[in-house]
């Protein structure tokens, strides 16, 4: 089956500092990538919508240039938490898609434990 | 703005029960829903995806069910195992492909 990967599976890092997670396709190429963050015993929030080659689109409220994601192929996509800040701590979640939202389901990564001291 | 709220927020039952989850949803223009999985700090599964023009889909001992018109669907639950324990979510994408997470029901199967 479809499998997706991240990396790490979690990080502790000083507040100021940059974190990046990686979102792997491993066994499929993804049109399209998803970046969602989750709070303790909340639902998951989307934060942004990548497709290979082109700029991310992000919902409202999501700081575009606090939360840089790149979608170099079609199955890798990074996010990167650019001055992390102890608000930023989350469980961060990717997905991945072959097709559209209409037909097709999303594979789920197995999350990122962020915690910003 | 679509909104999608599941009840209950927990559940507790005893194993070999049979159970309910619900979902309901604002609008109704809907391309799909699906129910999803998720153990505690991991990931998620995708348990059952069921398209606008059908009314139910059912894997193992899972059955979905959809009314789109009334925004509703329920994920049916036989024979409740230790293992089910998870949470819980429902997700539709409306027909702007946008994609909303349901509020999530928290089940735990006592043995």
């Amino acid at each position: 089956g479809a499998v997706v990967s991240q990396h790490p599976s979690w990080v502790i890092c000083k507040s100021g500092t940059s974190v990046k997670i990686e979102c792997r396709s491993l066994d499929f190429q993804a049109t399209t990538m998803f970046w969602y963050r989750q709070f303790p015993k909340q639902s998951l929030m989307l934060m942004a919508t990548s497709n290979e080659g082109s700029k991310a689109t992000y919902e409202q409220g999501v700081e575009k240039d606090k939360f840089l994601i790149n979608h170099a192929s079609l199955t890798l996509s990074t996010l990167t938490v650019t001055s992390a800040h102890p608000e930023d701590s989350s469980f961060y979640i990717c997905s991945a898609m072959v097709g559209s939202l209409s037909t097709d389901t999303q594979y789920f990564g197995p999350g990122t434990r962020l915690t910003v001291l | 703005k679509q909104e999608v709220t599941q009840i209950p927020a927990a559940l507790s039952v005893p194993e070999g029960e049979n159970l309910v989850l619900n979902c309901s949803f604002t609008d109704s223009a809907i391309y799909n829903l699906q129910w999803f999985r998720q153990d505690p700090g991991k990931g998620l599964t995708s348990l059952l995806l069921i398209q606008s023009s059908q009314r139910e889909q059912t894997s193992g001992r899972l059955n979905a069910s959809l009314d789109k018109s009334s925004g509703r669907s329920t994920l049916y639950i036989a024979a409740s195992q230790p293992g089910d324990s998870a949470t819980y979510l429902c997700a539709v994408t409306n027909t702007g492909n946008q994609f909303y997470f349901g509020t999530g029901t928290s089940l735990t199967v006592i043995p």
